[in-house]
């Protein structure tokens, strides 16, 4: 069975950072790209950042680009998300989820498909 | 655009058919993946590319696409199909992926 579980979050003041973790079991880990995903307490979906199977190509979103980095540890089969300069606007609960295709070449944003996602941890950024 | 857009309500009598709509410039290269999410939970994919609906998934749930427009169409809405839905596909233009702003649907 597929599992995707989340941790690292938090309440967290503005300007300070976090380490998110998402820790992955039920597959085989490296053959497949990794993504985060965030959700704004009562609002929609918004892609935060992906990475391939071999990390070979990285993406993010505009709103986190220079902040945030992404990055897995194969061996762990762990996937991290390193969050910087934290704003208000990036309170959310942060979803790690897994890609369909396997061993998906080219750019991170070719497999958007997402067959599993994790329960989520919520960061919080408040004075 | 690079942008997907959703209606954000739709309802439907239980029982009925009802189709649930995403437009974007880049629906026009590339297939969406649809996730549906209730309250309190992660989002769960249930159908995605041309004509793939996952093994959990039930058969009244289809996909179509045309043009700059992808559908997600449930025949025999159930009760347990009142959810939020989401579309998402990837930029045509740039890396990234897109998400719609989501549909409430509403099953009376």
């Amino acid at each position: 069975e597929v599992q995707l579980v989340e941790s690292g979050g938090g309440l967290v003041q503005p300007g300070r950072s976090l380490r998110l973790s998402c820790a992955a079991s039920g597959f085989t880990f490296d053959d497949y790209a990794m993504h985060w995903v965030r959700q704004p307490p009562g609002k929609g979906l918004e892609w935060v950042s992906g990475i391939t199977w071999n990390s070979g190509n990285i993406a993010y979103a505009d709103s986190v680009k220079g902040r945030f980095t992404i990055s897995r540890d194969n061996a762990r089969t762990s996937l991290f998300l390193q969050m910087n300069s934290l704003r208000p606007e990036d309170t959310a609960m942060y979803y790690c989820a897994k890609v369909r295709n396997w061993r998906q070449g080219g750019e991170v944003a070719g497999s958007s498909y997402f067959d599993y996602w994790g329960q989520g941890t919520l960061v919080t950024v408040s004075s | 655009s690079s942008e997907l857009t959703q209606d954000p309500a739709v309802s439907v009598a239980l029982g009925q058919t009802v189709r649930i709509t995403c437009q974007g410039d880049s629906l026009r290269s590339y297939y969406a993946s649809w996730y549906q999410q209730k309250p309190g939970q992660g989002p769960v994919l249930v159908f995605y590319g041309e004509n793939n609906r996952p093994s959990s998934i039930p058969d009244r749930f289809f996909g179509s696409s045309s043009g700059n427009t992808a559908s997600l169409i449930i025949t025999g809405a159930q009760a347990e199909d009142e959810a939020d839905y989401y579309c998402n596909c990837r930029d045509s233009t740039v890396n990234r992926v897109l998400f719609g702003g989501g549909t409430k649907l509403t099953v009376l």
